[in-house]
């Protein structure tokens, strides 16, 4: 809602340039990772995953990286649109914890017109 | 499909007082979730369910209880509310195999006074 989100890491771009959105995760172990999308207002939306056998991972304008020498994951959004305006939520899975998935805090992005 | 559907959409409570919130889903899926999420984090996992009779806590599990009777439905109740317990609710659910893409519905505002 418009409430969540008060004190987000903030990312603004301008309309047509690439954006990226970057998470540290917390578990070596973790084996599978996601990108939400969250609207104000409405449930987080899947955006892309990636297993830890994968380095890249590409999707409809969307690129994600997993680095897990330094336990990193990043999402690109290219030539970005005015309707990518939302908070981004990295998850993992760690695999001990079956299907506890962890979410990170998050990063608001702003497209600038 | 009307996918995952929560209600009710908004909700106040006194301290102490108990209510339920509700969530179904129509896509079969065995494993369904509920989350919170507090104003500048992301969700944190209450609990969660992997199939009819089956459900485990998340890392929040306090003041929450669920059951499972249904494949298609997962309500969580609260048994006495709790100003600590204002916070925006989500239902997710998912397939237990290949993607663990999570659908979310639309969320529950909850305030307690």
């Amino acid at each position: 809602g418009e409430s969540v989100g008060l004190h987000l890491p903030t990312l603004s771009v301008q309309e047509g340039d690439n954006s990226i959105i970057n998470c540290a995760y917390s578990n070596s172990a973790s084996d599978y990772f996601i990108w939400y999308k969250q609207e104000s207002g409405k449930g987080p939306q899947f955006i892309i995953d990636i297993r830890s056998n994968m380095d890249k991972r590409q999707g409809q304008r969307v690129t994600v990286l997993l680095n897990k020498t330094v336990k990193h994951l990043s999402l690109q959004i290219a030539a970005t649109q005015p309707g990518d305006s939302a908070v981004y939520f990295c998850a993992e899975n760690p695999p001990e914890g079956g299907f506890k998935t962890i979410f990170g805090a998050g990063t608001r992005l702003f497209v600038k017109a | 499909n009307a996918g995952v559907t929560q209600t009710p959409k908004f909700q106040v409570l006194k301290t102490g007082q108990s209510m339920t919130l509700q969530c179904a889903q129509d896509m079969n899926h065995e494993y369904m979730s509920w989350y919170r999420q507090d104003p500048g984090m992301g969700l944190r996992l209450i609990h969660y369910s992997v199939g009819a009779g089956i459900t485990d806590q998340g890392e929040v599990p306090n003041g929450y209880n669920v059951s499972r009777s249904t494949t298609e439905d997962f309500p969580l109740r609260l048994l006495s509310a709790a100003p600590s317990q204002t916070s925006v609710y989500f239902c997710a659910s998912s397939r237990t195999s290949g993607s663990y893409e999570q659908f979310f519905g639309p969320g529950t505002r909850l305030t307690v006074l």
